[in-house]
C-alpha cells in the first residue's frame, strides 16, 4: 500500500513570495491533516480535513495560510505572503477516520526555508 | 488546555539494554489517549503505541510498553532490547476523546542507541 506522499521535498524562498505544498493521502482514507513542525519542536496541527470538508483549522493563520481539498482526496496548503517564522517542516497525515483510535500515517514532510 | 512535557532533550543508551523516556501532561478531560510516535532521522514519523486512558492495563507493543500512571498524568515509554534502528526523535502525544480531537505533541526526545 502506498503511504502519504507530499510534494515537494525541499523549498527555498525569500520572504514575501508565495509557496504551496501538495500532499497525496493514503488511498481511501477520509480525513487529512497538516501540521507544522518547527525546528525543536513538535507538530502543531495547522487544519484538519474530514473528506473534502474542514473540521478544525483553530490554528491556521488564516491572514496569510490557505488550504483546500478539492474532491475529498489530495489537498494543498499555501502560504501567501511567507514569512520568516514560516521556516519548517510541513507534513500530511492522513487516517481512515476520525478519532483517537485512528491510526494517523505521516508523508515524508516538506521542509520550507524562508530567507 | 492541554499540555505535553518531555523533560529529557537527548538520550543515549546502549545496544541491547533498556531505556525510558518520560513525559508528563496537563488536562482536565477524563476521556482521552496518550501515544508515543518515532521520527527516525530523514524518515517518516510513525505510531509506536497508543494508550486509552480509561484502560488500567499499560499498553504493550514488542519491545515497547508503557507506564502509565493516570493520578501522576504521566506516560513513559520503555524500549527493551535496544536496536540501532530504534535510534530516533521520539514524541509523546495526546489527544482528547471523541471524534474531533487533535494530537498536541510534545518537543521531543532525540534517542541514540550506541552499538
Amino acid at each position: 500500500e502506498a503511504g502519504v506522499a507530499q510534494s515537494p521535498r525541499y523549498k527555498i524562498i525569500e520572504k514575501r513570495q508565495s509557496v504551496a505544498f501538495w500532499c497525496n493521502p493514503i488511498s481511501g482514507h477520509a480525513t487529512l491533516y497538516w501540521y507544522q513542525q518547527i525546528l525543536g519542536q513538535g507538530p502543531k496541527l495547522l487544519i484538519q480535513f474530514q473528506n473534502n470538508g474542514v473540521v478544525d483549522d483553530s490554528q491556521l493563520p488564516k491572514d496569510r495560510f490557505s488550504a483546500e481539498r478539492l474532491k475529498g482526496v489530495d489537498s494543498t496548503l499555501k502560504i501567501q505572503p511567507a514569512k520568516l517564522e514560516d521556516s519548517a517542516v510541513y507534513l500530511c497525515a492522513s487516517s481512515p477516520f476520525l478519532g483517537p483510535q485512528e491510526t494517523q500515517y505521516f508523508g515524508p514532510g516538506t521542509r520550507l526555508l524562508v530567507l | 488546555a492541554q499540555t505535553v512535557t518531555q523533560s529529557q532533550p537527548e538520550m543515549s543508551v546502549q545496544e541491547a539494554e533498556t531505556v525510558t523516556l518520560s513525559c508528563t501532561y496537563d488536562t482536565s478531560e477524563n476521556n482521552y489517549y496518550l501515544f508515543w510516535y518515532k521520527q527516525p532521522p530523514s524518515r517518516q514519523m510513525i505510531l509506536v503505541i497508543r494508550q486509552e486512558a480509561y484502560k488500567q492495563q499499560n499498553a504493550t507493543e514488542n519491545r515497547f510498553s508503557v507506564n502509565f500512571q493516570k493520578a501522576a498524568k504521566s506516560f513513559s515509554l520503555k524500549i527493551s532490547d535496544s536496536q540501532l534502528g530504534d535510534t530516533a526523535m521520539y514524541f509523546c502525544a495526546f489527544m482528547k476523546g471523541g471524534s474531533q480531537g487533535n494530537l498536541i505533541f510534545g518537543k521531543g526526545t532525540k534517542l541514540s542507541v550506541k552499538p
